[in-house]
């Protein structure tokens, strides 16, 4: 397996278009992350999915952030409209249910909003 | 709730000096906590977790739930411990992963 994978590594938008972050995790694990990665707040936990559902979508800072996964195998997280303070690294992680289970990353995408 | 708290954005230390990055937590359960490493361009991965009481890479990390901390430390850091370090809880109802804000360490020659 290849790991959780991200797409695109990076993306350079205007204020005010869509972006759409994609990930795949591996394949076999039951539970998908999305994650924020800034210098000042370090790694916030946006969503997260079992089994393709949404459990805990609290970290989600704002109306214009959405997420979806609608198979095992793909993950989106939208961002509509964009704005500057949205700029940072995203991260997408799998892991399968259970104790001490260890937490697999994509390499992530870096966001500019220009 | 759940929060990790690490108080230090930033180490610098020599090279063969000792090392240790604060991790403070908040949970009303059991504990479950983890280090994870972030060298530059690689990815986010695990280091080490409280369960296992290895050393990694010479790194060790002791739960203490009367201070609720979790503090990694290594005796001689080296200057490819150089990354950012995240002290991570995780909350088995719900398989919840939560970071703290991370802590950059830089090992100078």
């Amino acid at each position: 397996d290849a790991g959780v994978i991200q797409s695109p590594r990076h993306e350079v938008t205007e204020m005010g278009q869509e972006v759409t972050l994609r990930c795949k995790p591996i394949s076999g694990h039951d539970y998908l992350f999305w994650y924020r990665q800034t210098m000042m707040r370090g790694l916030e936990l946006l969503i997260y999915f079992n089994n393709n559902v949404p459990i805990d979508d609290s970290g989600m800072p704002e109306d214009r952030f959405s997420a979806k996964m609608p198979n095992a195998s793909f993950s989106t997280l939208k961002i509509q409209p964009s704005e500057p303070r949205d700029s940072a690294v995203y991260f997408c992680a799998s892991s399968l249910v259970g104790e001490n289970t260890e937490a697999f990353f994509g390499q992530g995408t870096r966001l500019t909003v220009v | 709730a759940q929060r990790v708290t690490q108080p230090e954005k930033l180490l610098s230390v020599f090279k063969g000096a000792p090392v240790e990055l604060k991790c403070n937590y908040s949970y009303s359960g059991s504990p479950e906590l983890f280090w994870y490493v972030q060298y530059s361009r690689q990815r986010l991965q695990l280091l080490l977790r409280h369960i296992s009481r290895e050393s990694i890479k010479g790194f060790t990390a002791d739960l203490n739930k009367g201070e609720t901390s979790f503090h990694l430390k290594k005796p001689f850091a080296q200057e490819e411990d150089s990354a950012m370090y995240y002290c991570a809880l995780f909350k088995a109802a719900g398989n919840k992963l939560t970071f703290g804000g991370g802590t950059r360490v830089l090992v100078k020659p």
